[in-house]
């Protein structure tokens, strides 16, 4: 089992819509949590980066994260045909884990007019 | 252009063939990293630097991987006699750098496009 899970979707959501994506992840070190947005062809770029549990809310964006339960969430609101991309969730132990970065699967989004 | 850059962006090889992959942090960025991605998977964790010290190679598949940052700015990833396993993107990042245990802060990692492998 992998430390993050991620479902990989594909998810097809219509323009305007609110869209849930999660992770959930075993290794209770884990504080901090980000969540990278991938297109085709390029490099992740970060969206959103949350230290512990808590809300944390960038635009259109939020983040989540429930350290109880280990799950990790990004909601985007108002969705644009421009989202189209895959997002992948990542979690940092700290501490003396330097700056590793643990990813999940991804999960592909399509947002069509 | 002021982003972290990788050569070549595409890369074929024969089985068995030597290959060799370029990373140009963001100057100044003491810390860089090496990822691999599988088609359809998320990347996975190979190797990393701070200055020219590597720190952590736990995520290298084999000893035909090899890393390199000799000046503590550009580094290199070898890969020896490939195998068609090793067909995926090679990721590396920069951050500004990590301190560790108590002073550990978070620094944005600043990814490349990647260079994409494919061994026949």
């Amino acid at each position: 089992q992998k430390e993050v899970e991620q479902d990989p979707g594909p998810l097809s959501v219509p323009e305007g819509a609110i869209v849930s994506l999660n992770c959930t992840y075993s290794n209770s070190a884990f504080q901090y949590f980000m969540w990278y947005r991938q297109y085709s062809r390029k490099g992740p770029e970060l969206l959103m980066y949350t230290y512990s549990s808590g809300n944390k809310e960038d635009g259109r964006f939020t983040a989540q994260v429930d350290k109880s339960s280990k799950y990790i969430s990004l909601f985007i609101r108002d969705s644009q045909p421009s989202d189209s991309a895959t997002y992948l969730c990542a979690t940092n132990a700290g501490g003396t884990s330097y700056g590793k970065l643990t990813f999940g699967q991804g999960t592909i989004l399509t947002v069509h007019p | 252009g002021a982003g972290v850059s990788q050569s070549p962006r595409y890369k074929v090889a024969k089985r068995g063939q030597d290959v060799a992959l370029r990373c140009d942090p963001i100057s100044g960025h003491v810390s860089l990293f090496w990822y691999q991605q599988a088609l359809g998977q998320g990347p996975e964790f190979l190797t990393y630097f701070q200055n020219e010290a590597q720190l952590d190679k736990s995520g290298l598949p084999s000893d035909r991987f090899f890393a390199e940052r000799p000046e503590g700015s550009v580094s290199t990833l070898k890969i020896q006699r490939t195998q068609q396993e090793d067909s995926a993107v090679y990721l590396c990042a920069s951050s500004l750098g990590y301190s560790s245990g108590v002073r550990f802060s978070y620094n944005e990692q600043f990814f490349g496009p990647g260079t994409r492998l494919t061994v026949l």
